[in-house]
Formats: C-alpha cells, structure tokens, sequence
C-alpha cells in the first residue's frame, strides 16, 4: 500500500451542498495533489499543494479550494455541489518538490473518495 | 487539442497475445513521462516510467519518441491479470504536475 489515505471514501451530497475531503500523505513526502476523475475518464488535475502554498492549478473554478497543513496533510474543498462534481476525487502526494535529485516524479495515490451528487 | 492523447480502446485480446498503446503530448517542453495501470475503481498505480533510451520490465517495454512526441507501452505474452487502464502521464519540464490522458482499456480474454 501506498501510505497515502483518504476520507471518507464514499459519500452522497445534494447540489448546492459543500463538501471537504481529506488527505494525508506519505511520510515524508512533502507535495500533494489533487485529481478529479470522472467516469471513463482519465485523472483530471485540480490543484497541488507544496509546503502549505498552491503550487498550481488545473481549469476548475474557484469554488474548488484546498489547504495543507505544516504535517503536509490536506483538504479539497468544494463549495456549491454541481450534479457534474460526481466523480472519484483522487490525492496524491510525491516526494522531491525542493529536492530534485530525489523527484522520480512518481505519484502515490489514495484509494480516492467517491462523491455522489444528487 | 488535449495535451496528453490516448485512444480509449478498449483492446480485448487473447491470452499470449502482444498489444501496444499509443499516447501523444503535445508540449514539447515535456520532460519525464510515466505509464500508470488503474484497475477497475481503484486508485492508479505506476507501472513504469519511460526513459529516452527506452527500457523493459519483464513483458512491458516502454518507447520515447521525442521527435513525433508519443510514448508507447508494449506488453507481450498477455495475461489475464494485465486486463486494467493504462494511463499515460506526462510532465512539463519543471512543473511537478504530471498530466494524466484518460486512459486506453484492455480486457485480455482466455
């Protein structure tokens, strides 16, 4: 297992609602990021966090929004629940932002929280 | 023109059988390049990264091909346990923000 965790890992909401989901990392690593992934399709990128700060972010609007924290733990939010948000929202942490010589750029992700929007 | 391409398939073939995947990108600042395998509503997990100079692992063999901008994966002697998505990764030099294409399907069927 990847030592990346998830919660929770289902969960159904109505449009309108705001949900936060949350991630903690591997050990050590210091990089998360965050994926949306829709039925059929491939892991779309929403944000990524490095030492607390965004460090970038996919095409999502801004009721999407994130933290982390100085454990490099994290949280997605998303305000104002569109049917459309259902999907499998994946995290990934990565080892090596900082430390290029250590960056295989290798993704360990979580086993993903799936929201359902009714 | 999405930035990683991948034909979606799916690729149903027989045990024993040799299959190849193609992904394109389109950035040619690209710098490092990954294949993942996802199974069926799990998370995806690296299967290989792909070097320059091309490498294997076992029945996998991963190809760059910088000047047409494609990788591909070759996976000989198909087993049952290959049938999953495999997912083409790429990223921008620098970025750390590896860009997923959405995915080729293969069923491998006895």
């Amino acid at each position: 297992e990847t030592g990346v965790t998830q919660s929770p890992t289902h969960l159904i909401k109505t449009r309108g609602q705001q949900v936060t989901l949350r991630c903690s990392s591997q050990s050590g690593h210091n990089t998360v990021s965050w994926y949306q992934q829709a039925l059929g399709q491939g892991p779309q990128f929403i944000f990524q966090y490095y030492r607390e700060e965004e460090n970038g972010r996919g095409n999502f609007p801004p009721r999407f929004s994130g933290l982390q924290f100085p454990n490099y733990s994290s949280e997605l939010n998303v305000n104002a629940l569109e049917l459309d948000d259902s999907a499998l929202y994946l995290c990934a942490s990565s080892l090596g932002r900082g430390r290029p010589e250590l960056n295989t750029g290798e993704l360990f992700f979580g086993e993903g929280s799936r929201l359902t929007v009714l | 023109r999405k930035e990683v391409e991948q034909d979606p398939g799916p690729f149903n073939v027989p045990e024993g059988a040799t299959v190849a995947f193609n992904c394109t990108y389109s950035n040619s600042a690209s710098q490092s390049f990954f294949w993942y395998r996802q199974d069926c509503r799990k998370e995806p997990k690296l299967l290989m990264s792909v070097y320059s100079s091309g490498n294997e692992d076992g029945r996998f063999t991963a190809q760059l091909n910088r000047a047409s901008q494609y990788i591909s994966l070759l996976i000989r002697d198909s087993k049952l346990s290959d049938s999953a998505t495999y997912l083409c990764v790429v990223n921008e030099g620098g970025s750390y923000i590896p860009t997923f294409g959405r995915g080729t399907s293969l069923i491998v069927h006895p």
